[in-house]
């Protein structure tokens, strides 16, 4: 099974704050690479999928990229509303193996 | 607008039953595969099962092969997941979701369901 991991665990920032989250994946999946968005409460929200690409409606201060074996997603200047935990998950299998989640903080 | 609405959550004894459903609206339902996902409280994502489009083919995780079954009804535009031998270890929010392009294989979940909360306890 593909192993995915990403770091760092928690994120303290602050508004306005270029952000990166990192994905690790223990085998190549090419680009086949999600990011989801999750608040307390709530169900995912797919952000980027293929690795980099938006997904219809997600502001465009969000974005992706990596291939292969490691992957970021970059919010470009924080705001407000981004407070949330944030998940990659690879589909180049069925499985499709979630990480552990980053969970970015107001510092 | 695209719905997915579980129900059928609540609380069972170990080594109980339940079965949960997924009533889908707002878009051909037939034509997509569709997933079950859960989350532990306070832990992360987990991918329990797929069901492609016909219901012809089906994957399970490892950690609920032999136990969970899920299967779909396209006339009645649901979802279905048989839970049988429930531990403790299956209580989680369990999320129906939709592959993002029909008919594309592996693919990623772009809508979600609001969960249904499975909770094993004696």
């Amino acid at each position: 099974d593909i192993q995915m991991t990403q770091s760092p665990s928690t994120l303290s920032a602050s508004l306005g704050d270029r952000v990166t989250i990192t994905c690790r994946a223990s085998q190549s999946i090419s680009s086949w690479l999600a990011w989801y968005q999750q608040k307390p409460g709530k169900a995912p929200k797919l952000l980027i999928y293929k690795a980099s690409s938006l997904e219809s409606g997600v502001p465009s201060r969000f974005s992706g990229s990596g291939s292969g074996t490691e992957f970021t997603l970059t919010i470009s200047s924080l705001q407000p509303d981004d407070f949330a935990t944030y998940y990659c998950q690879q589909y180049n299998s069925y499985s499709g193996t979630f990480g552990q989640g980053t969970k970015v903080e107001i510092k | 607008e695209v719905q997915l609405v579980e129900s059928g959550g609540g609380l069972v004894q170990p080594g109980g039953s339940l079965r949960l459903s997924c009533a889908a609206s707002g878009f051909t339902f037939s034509s997509y595969e569709m997933n079950w996902v859960r989350q532990a409280p306070g832990k992360g994502l987990e991918w329990v099962s797929f069901i492609s489009s016909s219901g012809s083919t089906i994957y399970n995780a490892d950690s609920v092969k032999g136990r969970f079954t899920i299967s779909r009804d396209n006339a009645k535009n649901s979802l279905y997941l048989q839970m049988n031998s429930l531990r403790a270890e299956d209580t989680a929010v369990y999320y129906c979701a939709r592959d993002m392009a029909p008919g594309s294989g592996s693919d990623c979940f772009d809508q979600w369901g609001q969960g249904t909360l499975v909770t094993v306890s004696s």
